[in-house]
């Protein structure tokens, strides 16, 4: 069975750059969940999506980001101009149905920012 | 603010004895709680959950305690076995207004055969 996908797994990429990473949740997860982890930090809420609602976005910590997901299934966490400060594992989690359920996580993908 | 705080960032137990990982939290609103388990270069693996209405739930060798007075809960391994060594999170869910897990920083386990 296939769980959270992310892509890609390793992303380098220099100051000023802007950096587009995606998230295939598990099919039929209507709750989608974006997260980060800089270094020996805990997990760090970013974006929440349910079905067709309006996203929860307070967890994005600047206008330099932001997520759309496509219905129910793929999801895209865009990064405009990153910061040094953004380097940290950028974690997807879905969920049947919602915030009072066991998400389930993908690999993440670990980004570096020069 | 950090609504769950693990206090121990690591943790080293012998082969075979239990293995005891704490979580405190602050909001009383928090119904539901969950330990995950990550590996280096992994996503957090979900471990075991309770809910509020209950004090203790275990699963095989894993057993989550829940203290609500406290506001305090533990995580139970017995017997440790060296597949065990990872990061282990602690997050609570709950009638906070937030639809995010909170999560605490982690505390490392090493278990030495």
């Amino acid at each position: 069975g296939a769980g959270v996908s992310q892509s890609p797994s390793n992303k380098v990429t220099e100051k000023g750059k802007d950096v587009e990473l995606r998230c295939d949740p598990i099919s039929g997860h209507t709750a989608l969940y974006w997260y980060r982890q800089r270094l020996g930090q805990g997990l760090e809420f970013l974006i929440y999506f349910q079905g067709n609602s309006a996203p929860d976005k307070s967890g994005l910590p600047s206008d330099r980001f932001s997520a759309e997901r496509t219905g129910e299934s793929v999801s895209t966490l865009t990064i405009q101009r990153t910061q040094q400060e953004d380097s940290a594992v950028y974690l997807c989690a879905s969920s049947l149905m919602g915030s009072q359920e066991t998400q389930y996580f993908g690999p993440g993908t670990r980004l570096l920012v020069l | 603010d950090q609504q769950v705080k693990q206090n121990s960032p690591s943790l080293s137990v012998q082969e075979g004895r239990i293995s005891i990982l704490n979580c405190d939290y602050t909001n009383s609103m928090f119904d539901y709680f969950l330990w995950y388990k990550k590996y280096p270069a992994e996503g957090p693996t979900f471990l075991i959950s309770i809910s509020s209405i209950k004090d203790k739930n275990e699963d095989g060798r894993f057993t989550v305690f829940l203290n609500k007075s406290a506001k305090h809960l533990s995580l139970h391994i017995v017997p440790s076995q060296p597949g065990d060594s990872a990061v282990y999170f602690c997050a609570a869910s709950g009638r906070t207004g937030a639809n995010n897990l909170f999560f605490g920083t982690g505390t490392r386990l090493t278990v030495i055969p």
